[in-house]
């Protein structure tokens, strides 16, 4: 199984912050990852998918990047409606596997 | 608009069975891959397996932790997926989404197995 491994497991930071989330593959997955972001109670959605390719609807201050084994998430501003856990996934080989997980606090 | 909703979700006793239903709606379900993934409370996301759309022949693929215990099926005729879950263990309590490749998700059902 390909394992994901995301750091950091949380973060403080502040509205208007810069942010980055890393996630490590076990092995080479192309860009076959994607960025989800969860609130509380609520069901994941996808910010991000093919490791750069921002899902419609999400703001331009979401990005991705990597391919191989390192891959990063980037929100360059943060806005209070961003806090919230963030996890990768990747769908290059079965299992898909998630990463672990980043909750982002104030 | 895209929309699917989770249901059959409930309490259920160590070694029994419980069918969820995901009700789609606002695409054609036989031209997409569809997943189940579940939350234990507290925890991180699972992936627990995915039926292929039709030109893939519905192939299915499951997670280890719950092969040879859940099936998953669809009835696209009926826009529906579903999950059997039999053998049901504690470990399995979640709350259960169906998610479009991965792209859109229900607001997810929520399974206790307990006595």
């Amino acid at each position: 199984d390909i394992q994901m491994t995301q750091s950091p497991s949380s973060l403080s930071a502040s509205v208007g912050d810069r942010v980055t989330i890393t996630c490590r593959a076990s092995q080479g997955i192309r860009n076959d990852v994607g960025w989800y972001q969860q609130k509380p109670g609520k069901a994941p959605k996808r910010l991000i998918y093919a490791a750069s390719s921002l899902q419609s609807g999400v703001p331009s201050r979401f990005s991705g990047s990597g391919s191989g084994t390192e891959f990063t998430l980037t929100i360059s501003s943060l806005q209070p409606e961003d806090f919230a856990t963030y996890y990768c996934l990747q769908y290059n080989s079965y299992p898909v596997t998630f990463g672990q997980g980043t909750k982002l606090e104030i | 608009e895209v929309q699917l909703v989770e249901s059959g979700g409930g309490l259920v006793q160590p070694g029994g069975s419980l069918r969820l239903s995901c009700a789609a709606s606002g695409f054609t379900l036989s031209d997409h891959s569809m997943d189940w993934v579940r939350q234990a409370p507290g925890k991180g996301l699972e992936w627990v397996g995915r039926t292929r759309n039709k030109a893939n022949s519905y192939t299915p693929e499951y997670a280890a932790s719950v092969k040879g215990r859940f099936t998953i099926s669809r009835d696209d005729s009926k826009n529906s997926l579903y999950l059997q879950m039999n053998s049901l263990k504690i470990e399995d309590t979640a709350v259960y989404y169906c998610a479009r490749s991965m792209s859109d998700w229900g607001q997810g059902t929520l399974v206790t197995v307990s006595s």
